[in-house]
């Protein structure tokens, strides 16, 4: 696709639920970014990919959080037994370059994510 | 530490006026980059530039430009001849020379009405 594109676009979960966010990045791209950006707030980094390998994950706040891109293009972010403070917009970004830092990131429109 | 602050949380203008978006920052670090992404309703955060710390080149495109002043830590950002499509929340960021990671202000959420 022209850009990168992420699914489901509004997701509503039970407090304790299993969720899943899906980003297809643009074709090509070796780098990948997540980022929870909640109300009102710029984004925070959650953690990254290069290709297939996730070299950093500093930022994912707790162990129910977890992120895979087994083939190092679509990439999927889990939430275990998810709780109100997960409710935020979920935004994936990638880029042409390592790591992001010759050339700008790209993003996607984001999940927002509300946890009842 | 780094830091970036967007000063103004909400403006609002009517349409054809000029707006100046704020953005202060802080970093001890002398090779850095500045950023501003646009975020209309859809959601999708939107490149508008790059600036590094060693170009302090005022940058204009189209309606838009910057003005990046080392002196005062500033990358202000100005709409001149404001359209509706400009309403959207606006991000300055912030990126060391050997990380990644951007560092976000809180935005600056610009109504233009008709």
């Amino acid at each position: 696709g022209a850009g990168v594109s992420q699914s489901p676009r509004y997701k509503v979960a039970k407090r304790g639920q299993d969720v899943a966010l899906r980003c297809d990045p643009i074709s090509g791209h070796v780098s990948l970014f997540w980022y929870q950006q909640a109300l009102g707030q710029g984004p925070e980094f959650l953690t990254y990919f290069q290709n297939e390998a996730q070299l950093d994950k500093s930022g994912l706040p707790s162990d129910r959080f977890f992120a895979e891109r087994p083939e190092g293009s679509v990439s999927t972010l889990k939430i275990q037994r998810t709780q109100q403070e997960d409710s935020a917009v979920y935004l994936c970004a990638s880029s042409n370059s390592l790591a992001g830092l010759h050339n700008e990131q790209f993003f996607g429109p984001g999940t927002r994510l509300t946890v009842l | 530490a780094q830091k970036v602050t967007q000063a103004q949380t909400e403006i609002s203008v009517v349409e054809k006026e000029d707006v100046t978006l704020d953005c202060v920052y802080e970093t001890r670090d002398t090779t850095y980059y500045l950023f501003w992404y646009k975020q209309p309703p859809s959601g999708e955060l939107v490149f508008l530039i790059r600036r590094n710390s060693f170009d302090e080149q005022n940058e204009i495109s189209g309606r838009y430009s910057w003005n990046f002043q080392k002196s005062t830590s500033s990358f202000n950002f100005t709409i001149t001849a404001s359209q509706v499509v400009d309403s959207a929340v606006y991000f300055c960021a912030l990126r060391r020379h050997s990380n990644y990671q951007l560092i976000w202000g809180a935005g600056t959420k610009l109504i233009i009405k008709p």
